[in-house]
Order: structure tokens, then sequence, then C-alpha cells
């Protein structure tokens, strides 16, 4: 079974363009978690979708947003990119959280975000 | 809110050596508490769970932990590390509330030395 992919793997950006992360969760996996690594920060939580409904966010502010599709897929998008957006963007995926909500999540290769 | 801590931020150990990494979790419940790996350029990878029963947990590539309630830990060993262990350890943990969101501890980076 292929994992978690992410795309693309590095981007840059000038701040204040906006920036669109995808993710392709594990086939059959249902729940799409975003996280966010930085040095400072360490790795946050931006946000959960499952069913094509946010489930849970994090303490980011409103430019971070997302979305889910029918087929599970999630993008991530931030907007009027500040340069401490920079960062490696984390997604992972889980099966079913609604079952088992400590059910293990899976993560994929991150895509590094520079923001100039 | 809970909270994990690795109070170690950078360890090194020799090759064969035996490891022990620190996590100290902050939750009046008894959370679900994971350990990942991060090798540069990669994502995160799972190397064991807990949730409840048996207090020492197997995991992949030899690794085992073990929670303590009493002193509120879950700490990483391997009895003899390999050169490709060489990498950053994350504890995590999760409220078994509803919410799926992983709260990470801040890292210890381990260094191999030959």
């Amino acid at each position: 079974k292929a994992g978690v992919t992410q795309t693309p793997r590095y981007l840059i950006k000038t701040r204040g363009q906006q920036v669109t992360l995808s993710c392709s969760p594990i086939s059959g996996h249902r729940s799409v978690s975003w996280y966010q690594q930085t040095p400072g920060q360490g790795l946050q939580f931006l946000f959960e979708y499952f069913s094509e409904t946010q489930r849970n966010k994090g303490n980011f502010p409103g430019r971070f947003s997302g979305r889910q599709f029918s087929n599970s897929r999630s993008e991530m998008n931030v907007s009027t990119l500040e340069l401490g957006d920079s960062a490696l963007y984390l997604c992972a995926s889980s099966m079913d959280p609604v079952v088992a909500v400590q059910e293990t999540q899976y993560f994929g290769p991150g895509t590094r975000l520079l923001v100039l | 809110a809970q909270s994990v801590t690795q109070p170690d931020i950078h360890i090194t150990v020799s090759e064969g050596a035996s490891l022990e990494l620190r996590c100290n979790y902050s939750y009046g419940a008894t959370p679900y508490l994971f350990w990942y790996v991060q090798s540069p350029g990669q994502g995160l990878q799972l190397l064991l769970k807990y949730f409840s029963g048996d207090t020492l947990v197997q995991g992949i590539k030899g690794f085992e932990a073990e929670f303590k309630r009493s002193q509120s830990s879950f700490n990483l060993r391997k009895p003899s590390v390999h050169w490709s262990d060489a990498a950053e350890y994350f504890c995590a943990v999760i409220v078994g509330t509803g919410r799926r969101a992983l709260t990470f501890g801040s890292g210890t980076r381990l260094q191999v030395q030959p």
C-alpha cells in the first residue's frame, strides 16, 4: 500500500503571496491532519479533516485553511504569507477516528515552504 | 492543557551502547502516548504507542518504552544502539476525548558515535 504523499516537496514563495499544499492519504484512510514544524515552535497541530468536514482546529490564524475532498485528499492553503510561515508542513492520515480516537496517524514526508 | 516535556535536547551515545530518552507528560487522566522518529528530510515514523494494559510496550527497530503513571513518564529505551538510529525522536500525547490532535514534545536529537 502506498504511503501518504505530499506535493510539492519544496516550495519558495514571497511575502504576501498565497500557497496551496496537497496531501493524498493512504488508501482507505478517511482522516487527514496537518501539522506545522518549525525550529522555534516545534510540531504544532493545524487542523484535522474527516469526511470533508473540519473536526478539529489548532491555534493558528485564519490565514491557514484547509479542505478535504470526497476521495479524502486534502489541501491546505496559507494566504498572505509571512516570513514566519516558513516551515515543514506535515500531513498525517488515519483510518477512522470516530471508531478509535487513538488510532495511529501515518505521516507523509512533508512540504518544505520557504517564504522570502 | 496537556503538555509533553523532553528534557534532553541532544544526546550522544556510542554505537552498541544502551539508550534511554526521557519523556514526561502533564495531564490528569491517562493519555494515549506515542514515540515517533524523524530522519533528516523525512516525515515522522511511529516507533510505538501506549493506550492501556501492559506498561512495557515493544515497538519497531528494537525500541521499547515503559509507561510509569506515578512519574508521568513514558521513556524510550533501546539496549544496543546502531548508527542508523541517529535521528530526532519525538514523544507525543493525544487526549481521548474525541480530539485527534497530537501534542508533541520538543524532540531529542540522537547522535551515534562509531
